[in-house]
């Protein structure tokens, strides 16, 4: 059974970094391009990172370049969001979904950026 | 890259039929074939309706399907039933590998 699951999320001070992990399962995970989206409370959903199948290309949302980095361990068949230099404005569910259409989410995690 | 626009709200009694709609550029929606459609209820993740602007993934009930003209694309839900409501996001691929979505219509089965 295919599953998305992400872990990581919590509440952290602006300027402080943050790691987010999805664990993946039931799929062959090095098949496949990973994004991270995002969605701020009551807000809608915002693309914000996209990593090739092999991780060689990674591509950002202007609101993060620079201050986020996506990548992936196809040995422990878990996509990651390293997150710097937090802004109030990234408050937000992290979600992770699998391939160009997006086709298999997790569940999400709140990442709360607060002092 | 700015949202794609969706209208705030749409509604329907159960067995009729509502469209939303989802407006774009050239360079987003009008460009490419790579639209899709989301729904989402609330709490939950987002689940993949329409792919590639027509196409719907398995186990998707044929009352959704999608369209696009132009720098628009649309999702129409057929013979609405109480648990289609939901918000509705729509994506398009937007170049140079970036995505944008639009801002989410919440329908209403009335």
């Amino acid at each position: 059974q295919l599953q998305l699951v992400e872990s990581g999320g919590g509440v952290v001070q602006p300027g402080r970094s943050l790691r987010l992990s999805c664990a993946a399962s039931g799929f062959t995970f090095s098949n496949y391009d990973m994004h991270w989206v995002r969605q701020a409370p009551g807000k809608g959903l915002e693309w914000v990172a996209l990593i090739s199948y092999d991780g060689t290309n990674k591509y950002y949302a202007d609101s993060v370049k620079g201050r986020f980095t996506i990548s992936r361990d196809g040995s422990k068949n878990t996509l990651y969001l390293q997150m710097n230099n937090l802004r109030a404005e990234d408050t937000a569910v992290y979600y992770c979904a699998r391939s160009t259409q997006f086709d298999y989410w997790g569940q999400g995690t709140l990442v709360t950026v607060s002092s | 890259q700015s949202a794609l626009t969706q209208p705030p709200s749409a509604s329907g009694s159960p067995g009729q039929s509502v469209t939303i709609s989802c407006t774009g550029t050239s360079s987003d929606v009008g460009g490419y074939k790579y639209v899709s459609w989301y729904q989402q209820h609330p709490g939950k993740a987002p689940k993949l309706m329409i792919y590639e602007v027509s196409k719907r993934p398995s186990g998707v009930p044929d009352r959704f399907s999608g369209s696009k003209s132009g720098n628009t694309a649309s999702l129409t839900v057929s013979g609405l039933q109480a648990e289609d409501e939901a918000d509705y996001y729509c994506n398009s691929y937007a170049g140079s590998n970036n995505y944008v979505f639009g801002t989410g219509t919440k329908v209403t089965v009335l």
